[in-house]
């Protein structure tokens, strides 16, 4: 079975550009996050889907940050504009009808 | 509300021998607890979870973690360290009532002395 796919791994980019990361999730699962992990933390839900629709997005900066399922598969998750705090890895995460998240290997930020 | 304490940010332990990494929990509910890993530059990985059946839950590697209800913790252990078990670990917490919302908590970071 695939496991959940990201890309790009690595972004550099200058504070106040713009940026997007894309998510493949595992087939026939339903539900998708995208979660950010600062340096010496632990992941942080930005939002999750439920086929297409917003489940919860209550950590998502809205001034900034925007996230879209279209047809309830790939996700994209942007940011524009970035700041250097936003600087952080990733994540994508997808799950089933269990608890069970599994998730793909990140796409690694910097903001200079 | 739910959150989880990781009592260790760092944990060095010589090869072969015992492994402890502890956790306690907060939640409103019956909840569902999980550790992850994460290897440098890769993804997080669910070592095992606990979903209120048995206590004593076995994991992938050997790992194997004990839900304490009435010390509010679920203790990772592993009998004998292994120099690839070297990477971050993560205890979680979800509410066990159909929010399937992870809270991590800060990570404890296994180094194994050769």
């Amino acid at each position: 079975e695939a496991g959940v796919a990201q890309s790009p791994r690595y972004k550099i980019i200058e504070k106040r550009q713009s940026v997007a990361f894309w998510c493949n999730p595992i087939s026939g699962h339903a539900t998708l996050y995208w979660y950010q992990q600062i340096l010496g933390q632990g992941p942080k839900l930005l939002i999750q889907f439920q086929n297409n629709g917003v489940v919860d997005d209550s950590q998502l900066p809205k001034d900034r940050f925007s996230a879209e399922r279209l047809k309830g598969v790939d996700s994209t998750l942007k940011i524009q504009p970035a700041k250097l705090e936003d600087s952080a890895v990733y994540l994508c995460a997808s799950s089933a009808q269990t608890e069970t998240q599994y998730f793909g290997p990140g796409t690694r930020l910097l903001v200079l | 509300a739910q959150s989880v304490t990781q009592l260790d940010s760092h944990v060095s332990v010589s090869e072969g021998t015992p492994v402890l990494l502890r956790c306690n929990y907060s939640s409103s509910y019956s909840p569902s607890l999980f550790w992850y890993v994460q290897h440098p530059n890769k993804g997080l990985q669910l070592l095992l979870k606990y979903t209120s059946a048995a206590t004593l839950v076995k994991g992938i590697n050997g790992f194997e973690a004990e839900f304490k209800k009435s010390e509010t913790s679920f203790h990772l252990t592993k009998p004998s360290a292994h120099m690839s078990d070297a990477a971050e670990y993560f205890c979680v917490v979800s509410a066990n009532f159909g929010n399937e919302k992870l809270t991590f908590g800060t990570g404890t970071r296994l180094t194994i002395i050769p």
